[in-house]
């Protein structure tokens, strides 16, 4: 099974920063890797797909990069609603699997 | 709109079964992969389950095999998760997503159905 490591597992930052999660499969997942936000009480959101492809209707300052084992999701001008959890999922094997988690708090 | 609605959530004595339902709507049902994720309290996302658009394949993460089936009926539009031999680690939220798009992400979620395994 491919395994995905996220980092880190928590981060606090300030409206208006600009922040970074990184993503890392056990084994080469090409760009099959997704980004998902979860804020408390709902069901996760899709932000980023195939690696680096904006889902429809999420703001620009979302974005996301890499290929093979390394992804980074980053978020410029950190806006308040974006305090919330963020996951990523590989979805090159057939059994899909999620990252740990990242939960985004105010400072 | 698309739009899934989990139902058959609910209290179950450890041991116990239940069988849960996602009913889609404003999409081609026919067309599209369907996938179980849970969530347990307190903790992060984690994948269950996926079946094909045809209902001819199916997959489970190693947790759950043998414990729980998946399957789905098109003219009915609604998949369903079949949970027997139920333990308290399987107390989670379960959340039905439509698989669609380019590199196979989870487009779309229900609000989720509440599981608690207790005696």
């Amino acid at each position: 099974d491919i395994q995905m490591t996220q980092s880190p597992s928590s981060l606090s930052a300030s409206v208006g920063d600009r922040v970074t999660i990184t993503c890392r499969a056990s084994q080469s997942i090409k760009t099959y890797l997704s980004w998902y936000q979860q804020k408390p009480g709902k069901a996760p959101k899709l932000l980023i797909y195939a690696a680096s492809s904006l889902q429809s209707g999420v703001p620009s300052r979302f974005s996301g990069s890499g290929s093979g084992t390394d992804f980074t999701l980053t978020i410029t001008n950190i806006q308040p609603e974006d305090f919330a959890s963020y996951y990523c999922q590989q979805s090159y094997g057939v059994l899909y699997g999620f990252g740990q988690g990242t939960k985004l708090e105010i400072k | 709109e698309v739009q899934l609605v989990e139902s058959g959530g609910g209290l179950v004595q450890p041991g116990g079964s239940l069988r849960l339902s996602c009913a889609a709507s404003g999409f081609t049902f026919s067309s599209n992969w369907m996938h179980w994720v849970r969530q347990g309290p307190g903790k992060g996302l984690e994948w269950v389950s996926r079946i094909s658009n045809d209902g001819s394949a199916t997959y489970y993460a190693d947790s759950v095999k043998g414990r729980i089936t998946i399957s789905r009926d098109n003219a009915k539009n609604t998949v369903h998760l079949q949970m027997n031999s139920l333990r308290v680690e399987d107390t989670a939220i379960y959340y039905c997503a439509r698989e669609g798009g380019r590199g196979y992400p989870l487009d779309y979620w229900g609000q989720g159905t509440l599981v608690t395994v207790s005696s």
